[in-house]
């Protein structure tokens, strides 16, 4: 079983179109933390959520961490083709590492 | 200073030999991680290191995977009589701590090829 569920699983949009996606979990976290992925290249941290309904603005990303912390999206306005990549969520786990989800992989078409 | 480094970047092998991944973490980050990454899939946890130590091994697939760090500092990562299910991009991070508040920093990982 999964313990972080990235949705959609694949994501394919035009230059300039808005778009969310979402991490969701049974489980409850005390924080969590959002990587892009572009290919060829490790994952890079864009962003760290702490506290319940906390939202975070990243110039066009914005990232909500839900009220029960259990979920978070990811909504990107006006998006480019640079944004294309590997999202990819992760919180601490049992023992302190790293869990990630499968990622949602978004394709933004010139 | 620089960042993650893994070395090589790419390597072939045939099924059956052993293979070493290494990894330079950025210096004074006391935590390491292991990560495999299937095509198209997301990152697999492998084990990571406090230290010089290895609080939890539980990624590890099997036994022909093992892991060591020295020195607090370059890690590596042996793969022995190689499968063809192996191949995979694997990745290392380190981070200051092990802590939100330290974000995990990437090398761009070693693509792994058995043929």
């Amino acid at each position: 079983t999964q313990l972080l569920e990235q949705s959609p699983q694949f994501l394919s949009i035009q230059e300039g179109e808005n778009l969310t996606v979402y991490c969701n979990s049974s489980s409850v976290f005390s924080s969590l933390q959002w990587y892009r992925q572009e290919p060829g290249e490790g994952p890079v941290l864009l962003v760290t959520v702490v506290t319940g309904g906390e939202v975070k603005k990243l110039k066009r990303l914005t990232f909500q961490f839900g009220d029960a912390r259990k979920d978070s999206s990811l909504h990107i306005t006006a998006a480019q083709p640079g944004d294309t990549g590997l999202y990819l969520c992760a919180v601490l786990g049992g023992s302190e590492k790293l869990v990630f989800g499968k990622g949602t992989k978004l394709t933004v078409n010139p | 200073g620089a960042g993650v480094s893994q070395s090589p970047s790419n390597k072939v092998t045939e099924k059956g030999k052993d293979v070493e991944l290494r990894c330079d973490p950025i210096s004074g980050h006391t935590a390491l991680y292991w990560y495999r990454q299937r095509l198209g899939q997301g990152l697999e946890f492998l084990i990571y290191f406090q230290g010089n130590s290895a609080p939890d091994k539980s990624g590890l697939p099997s036994d022909r995977f093992s892991a060591e760090r020295t020195g607090e500092s370059v890690s590596t990562l042996t793969i022995q009589r190689t499968q063809q299910e192996d191949s995979a991009v694997y990745l290392c991070a380190s981070s200051y701590q092990v802590d939100y508040n330290s974000p995990l920093h990437f090398g761009n990982g070693t693509r792994l090829t058995v043929t």
